[in-house]
């Protein structure tokens, strides 16, 4: 049980597109999802946190108009990168929790390469 | 502000060696204390601890929370090669926040 699925797992983009990236719980219901960034050899970065049917909430650094989350059902959220530069590339991962216990599970992760 | 110091930062094992990976934690409103593993990829949960003193297991690795003194350690017995990754504890930020905030890991490399 507890499984969070990705998609794309990988994907390359020119500068200046969008890329969508979609987070599923696929055997549970995530009343909150959660979209991390992660550069080589560094720890996890909290970008947002999403509660169902309401506005995610950004970390303090973290353009919301850039990365547009949404969560629109208890078992998919997405991330849309717009104006995607370089310096976006990354490794991108969502997790998510259930209203019954703290614990995150995460999704495999999509690693973003903006060319 | 919630901080989880993980210790060693990194460790070399040979197979077949057992190893105990610490953390400690300052958190107001402390709820649970999560292990995770990271390989490659995105992190795999491995035990969430709420209560003191109670051993969670799982195969060769299994886990302990020490509520007084602040602390958890994670033991791997028997290592094998496929447990070489960063291991991760994480505790939920303050109260009614579902969000993590984790340590820097602990990079364990198990060689043959």
């Amino acid at each position: 049980g507890a499984v969070v699925s990705q998609h794309p797992s990988w994907v390359i983009c020119k500068s200046g597109t969008s890329v969508k990236i979609e987070c599923r719980s696929l055997d549970f219901q995530a009343t909150t999802m959660f979209w991390y960034r992660q550069f080589p050899k560094q720890s996890l970065m909290l970008m947002a946190t999403s509660n169902e049917g309401s506005k995610a909430t950004y970390e303090q650094g973290v353009e919301k108009d850039k990365f547009l989350i949404n969560h629109a059902s208890l078992t998919l959220s997405t991330l849309t990168v717009t104006s995607a530069h370089p310096e976006d590339s990354s490794f991108y991962i969502c997790s998510a929790s259930s209203d019954r216990g703290y614990e995150q599970y995460f999704g495999p992760g999509t690693r973003l390469t903006v060319t | 502000e919630d901080k989880v110091v993980q210790s060693p930062l990194s460790l070399v094992v040979h197979e077949g060696d057992t190893v105990t990976l610490n953390c400690s934690y300052e958190v107001t409103n402390f709820r649970s204390l999560l292990w995770y593993k990271q390989e490659k990829k995105a992190p795999t949960f491995l035990f969430m601890l709420t209560s003191s003193g109670i051993e969670k297991k799982s195969g060769r690795l299994s886990s302990i929370l020490d509520k007084k003194e602040l602390f958890s350690i994670l033991n791997i017995t028997a290592t094998q090669t496929g447990d070489s990754a960063v291991y991760l504890c994480a505790t939920p930020k303050g109260a009614g926040s579902y969000q993590l905030t984790f340590g820097k890991g602990t990079k364990l490399s198990v060689i043959p």
